[in-house]
Formats: structure tokens, sequence, C-alpha cells
């Protein structure tokens, strides 16, 4: 089956530490997303990535770091600069080069993180 | 900020067709209304889009108004599965734009037995 896959659905870590959370898809999407999720609220954009080896900042990029070797995942890492890590993080993805924009976004199960 | 507008919350009797509004009066013309729901403590779905005129799929209907400052998302009998919060947006669908969606808060639909 094709999806977005993302590990694990609970994290908990201690303040202070560093956290990657996983996520890999098997759509053949070029374009792929990472957005959090505060209690109540929408979801706001993290970074993004249009195709490997490249991706851009999104609204509160500050405190996370991505990479983009393989096409298939995207890894994000919360870094111990972040200073209200806990939160729902979504992962997305899309069709690149759709009439050279993107298409609709589909969406990964979300990992909950809650730094103690 | 969010581009849309819509009520925080609504209520639909089970099997009845629930239509959700949104407000989108700035938009522009190449920008596209998509619709997505998320149920409690998922990733959102994908529902439907359109640019001005009605859509239909396998999940919903979207009316979009002439003028297409406001549009509506209709459920056409609504299950107790459909309770989620729904999210309209207005983005560009090819070019320019990275794609990347602005969620508001959206509209929390609870459906009801």
């Amino acid at each position: 089956d094709g999806g977005i896959t993302q590990s694990p659905k609970y994290l908990f870590r201690k303040e202070g530490q560093n956290v990657t959370l996983s996520c890999e898809q098997n759509l053949n999407h070029d374009a792929m997303y990472w957005y959090r999720q505060d209690p109540g609220q929408g979801l706001r954009l993290i970074y993004y990535s249009q195709i490997v080896n490249d991706f851009q900042k999104g609204d509160i990029a500050e405190g996370y770091s991505v990479s983009r070797e393989k096409k298939e995942s995207f890894p994000l890492t919360v870094t111990s600069a972040q200073k209200n890590p806990t939160a729902f993080y979504l992962c997305a993805s899309s069709i690149f080069g759709d009439r050279g924009g993107v298409g609709e976004q589909f969406f990964g199960p979300g990992t909950r993180l809650t730094v103690l | 900020d969010a581009k849309t507008t819509q009520p925080t919350s609504m209520d639909c009797a089970e099997g009845r067709a629930a239509n959700l509004p949104c407000n989108h009066s700035t938009i522009s013309g190449n920008e596209y209304v998509y619709w997505y729901r998320q149920i409690h403590s998922q990733g959102p779905q994908y529902i439907i889009h359109g640019l001005k005129n009605n859509e239909t799929n396998e999940m919903a209907s979207l009316i979009i108004t002439e003028d297409r400052k406001s549009s509506t998302l209709i459920l056409p009998h609504a299950t107790l599965r459909d309770t989620a919060v729904y999210y309209c947006i207005v983005r560009l669908r090819y070019g320019g734009s990275q794609g990347n969606l602005i969620f508001g808060k959206g509209t929390k639909l609870s459906v009801k037995p």
C-alpha cells in the first residue's frame, strides 16, 4: 500500500535532548513537508522540500532542522533550541512538477512529542 | 494568516446533509479553494478542491459562489465518522508558491445520532 508513515506515534524526551522524528513515503512524491500542531490550533509549516538535497524554511523553523538525502525520507530533528517542543508533528508529501507546481498534500498519521 | 473565515463549530444530525460555509473575500483569480478535514489525533485528509465551478467527488460537493468570495462544502449524508475539524484553505495550485497550505482553526463538525 502506498502512503506516508511516521514513527513513533508517541515520543517522550527529556528537556535539553535533541530528538529526530521519522517520515517515509512510498508515493514517489517529490515534495515533502513538516507541520506542527498545538492543541486547538491549525497547522503551522516548519520546513518543506521540493526535491532531494534541497529544503526551505517554513513559518516556524527556529529550533528545528531537516535533511533530504533520499526522495522517500524527510526526517525532522527537534533541537534543544526549540523553546516549546511539545506538540503534534505532521509530515506530508505532494507531487511536484504537475504543470510546474505542486498537487494536493497527503498527510501521515503524526507523531505526538512530549518533552518532560 | 489564513485567508479564510469559518464558523468555530457546527452540529449536524446523522443522515442529514452537513453544509459547512467558508468566506474568502480576498481570493485572487488564480487561487483555488481546498478543503481538508482532520479527525482527532490523525493527519489531515484531502477532501476536494475547486476554482470557480461546482465540484463533486465521492466524499463531498463544493459549491463556490459566482463572485468566488465564499464557498460551501456539502457532505450529503453525514455519518458519525464525519465528525472532524474541517479546514477551508485558499492557495495557488500551480507554479509560484511552493504549495504551502495555510491552516486556520477550521470548523469543528459534530455529527450526532
